[in-house]
Order: structure tokens, then sequence, then C-alpha cells
């Protein structure tokens, strides 16, 4: 499978605790995203990367939050001390450079927060 | 700012009825749309966009969309509604001069009886 990974597809963690999400896009796409999904919702954009840098983050990406992109491959998320707020699925996918390029999902990480 | 609204939440048509799912955008630039579906525990995946062009673009699955820039919409159609198109939808908007993060609708729930 060629597709976009990411792993763990499910973490269950007690509040306070930090978790770290991976993902690893497509080989040949250069721009990751991370967005976060809640019940009734659509994704929601949180960052992206083209190659190793970070060019957007959006406001709802708290000083608790950082991602980063080694090396322009894969790419991690992590949430530190986690609240029950955090508590959904963050989706990540890839995409090549291009204003119209459709991004390609991974079937995300579920994290539940208790 | 960039939002996109799916007035219905849910969608019901028999199987081999014609079906529409809506979409309406208001964005400041020119608009980039997506349509994604999501089957339960499955990530989004990619049927359709639209960049430039002919205002009727055609996508995976035998759906197809119609871009009204006067009325600013970007409906999801299929002729005849299969149970197996049952899924959740969303759609999407990109502008490129506020960065490649896609805007997501609420989502639409489709359910085609048999």
């Amino acid at each position: 499978d060629t597709g976009v990974s990411q792993d763990p597809r499910h973490k269950i963690t007690k509040r306070g605790q930090n978790v770290t999400f991976r993902c690893d896009p497509i080989s040949e796409h250069n721009r990751l995203y991370w967005y976060r999904q809640t019940l009734g919702q659509g994704p929601e954009f949180l960052t992206y990367f083209q190659n190793e840098a970070q060019l957007e983050k959006s406001r709802l990406l708290s000083d608790r939050f950082s991602a980063e992109r080694p090396k322009g491959s894969f790419s991690t998320l992590e949430i530190q001390r986690t609240e029950q707020g955090d508590s959904a699925m963050y989706l990540c996918a890839s995409s090549w450079t291009g204003e119209s390029t459709e991004a390609f999902f991974g079937q995300g990480t579920r994290l539940t927060v208790v | 700012a960039q939002s996109v609204a799916q007035p219905e939440d849910q969608v019901n048509v028999a199987e081999g009825n014609p079906l529409t799912v809506k979409c309406t955008y208001s964005v400041s630039g020119n608009p980039y749309l997506f349509w994604y579906v999501q089957y339960p525990n499955r990530g989004l995946q990619f049927l359709l966009k639209y960049i430039t062009g002919d205002n009727l673009v055609k996508g995976s699955y035998g759906f197809e969309a119609e871009f009204n820039k006067s009325q600013t919409s970007f409906h999801l159609k299929k002729p005849s509604a299969l149970v197996s198109d049952s899924a959740l939808y969303f759609c999407a908007v990109s502008v490129y001069q506020a960065g490649t993060a896609l805007i997501f609708g609420k989502g639409t729930t489709l359910s085609v009886s048999s």
C-alpha cells in the first residue's frame, strides 16, 4: 500500500500525558498537512509542511501542540499535557506542490483523553 | 473569511434515483473546490475537483459536480444512486493565495436505500 499511513490508529491517554503521532506521506509528495476532526464536524486545518519547512499554522495549534517533519519525509505531531478537549481524530494528508493538487488522506489517529 | 456550507446534514435517496448533495462557499479569491467521501473506518477519499474551465466536472465512481460562480455553489450529483454510495461527503475549498489548507464543510451523510 503506497498511501498515507498513520500510527497509531488509536490512542487512549490520561489527561496531562504527552502523546506523539506519526505520519508517513506518499513518498513523492513534498507537502504534508495535519488536520483535526471531531464528531459531526469536517476536518479542521492545523498545520502544513513543504518539505521540512513548516509554512503555516492554524490558531487551533496551541502552544501544547508541536509538529515536525525532519528531512522532509515522515512527520510527527506531539501534544503535551493533553486535555479532554484534545480528544479527536487527527488526520494527516500529503500532496504534490501546486495550487490545485488534491490531498491524499491517511486513516487517522483517534485520540481519546480520559 | 473563507467558509464552506453544506446545508443538509443528511440526504436520503432510493437506489437508482438521482442524488444531489449541496455545497456553497464563500471565498475572497479564486476558489479551488473539492469533494471528498469518508466511509466508516476509512480515510477521506478524493472524488473530484474544480479548478477552472468547464463548470461540470466528472470524478470517481460516476459522481460529477457543477460549479456555479453566480450562486457560489458546487453541488455533487450522480444520475443513479447505489446503496454502496452511502457514506459521509465533504465539500472543501482551497484558496491558493491564503495558503494551501483546505476548508471543509461539516459534511452530509448520504443514505441510499434499496
